[in-house]
């Protein structure tokens, strides 16, 4: 199975940076994702990593260790329009592709 | 990018009858379709894995016979919640992975149909 654990809230300030941490045990790993989602709508895609080491798209980037299970994805410059859910999932080993979701962290971001 | 279609995005029923959802692809074809669900404040539990021409396997715990999966074409595939109670309102959310598709964009999203069951 998978334990995929991700803090439930975080509130930063507008043009702050906010740093999600992801923390995951797995049966196999083959590529941790992140989405964002916003309240009532699907979620979309943000990075992916398999490979240790950190990437960067624009004002975010997404960090991996697979020694130590561990992610964080780093949103910098914060915008009003940055407060949503972010969620941190997991791809397991193995052709099916499913992905084993966090509960999700509660980005708000204040004036 | 890809885009998913759902349909419809928002239902309400009565308790004990059938609601259908369509998920579709829009611009691509769709080797397999996921369904989910999500609770309030919950993340996106996965209920099955739909491929297109055979059946789909479900997560444990989700029953087969509940919720009807068919997967009639690479672009459709339809979740039916049969004899609906209250419990089962939620949102629920279709994915879909390209025929061709590299690892790092696994799967698109459709917008999520919200039921609610009275």
């Amino acid at each position: 199975g998978q334990n995929i654990d991700q803090p439930t809230e975080m509130t930063a300030t507008e043009g702050a940076i906010v740093q999600i941490n992801c923390t995951y045990q797995t049966s196999g790993f083959n590529g941790l994702f992140w989405y964002q989602q916003h309240a009532g709508e699907a979620p979309t895609f943000l990075s992916y990593n398999v490979l240790d080491g950190l990437e960067e798209k624009g004002r975010f980037s997404s960090f991996l260790s697979r020694s130590k299970g561990y992610s964080y994805l780093l949103l910098k410059e914060l915008q009003m329009k940055d407060s949503a859910s972010y969620l941190c999932a997991v791809r397991g080993r193995g052709n099916d592709y499913k992905l084993s979701f966090g509960a999700g962290t509660t980005v708000t971001v204040r004036a | 990018g890809a885009v998913v279609s759902q349909h419809p995005s928002r239902v309400i029923c009565k308790s004990g009858t059938s609601v259908k959802i369509e998920c579709r692809s829009l611009d691509f074809q769709a080797t397999t379709m996921f369904w989910y669900r999500q609770f309030p404040k919950q993340s996106l539990m996965l209920m099955a894995t739909s491929n297109e021409g055979s059946k789909a396997t479900y997560e444990q715990g989700v029953e087969k016979d509940k919720f009807l999966i068919n997967h009639a074409s690479l672009t459709l595939s339809t979740l039916t919640v049969t004899s609906a109670h209250p419990e089962d309102s939620s949102f629920y959310i279709c994915s879909a992975r390209l025929r061709e598709m590299t690892l790092r964009e696994t799967q698109y999203f459709g917008p999520g149909t919200r039921l609610l069951v009275l």
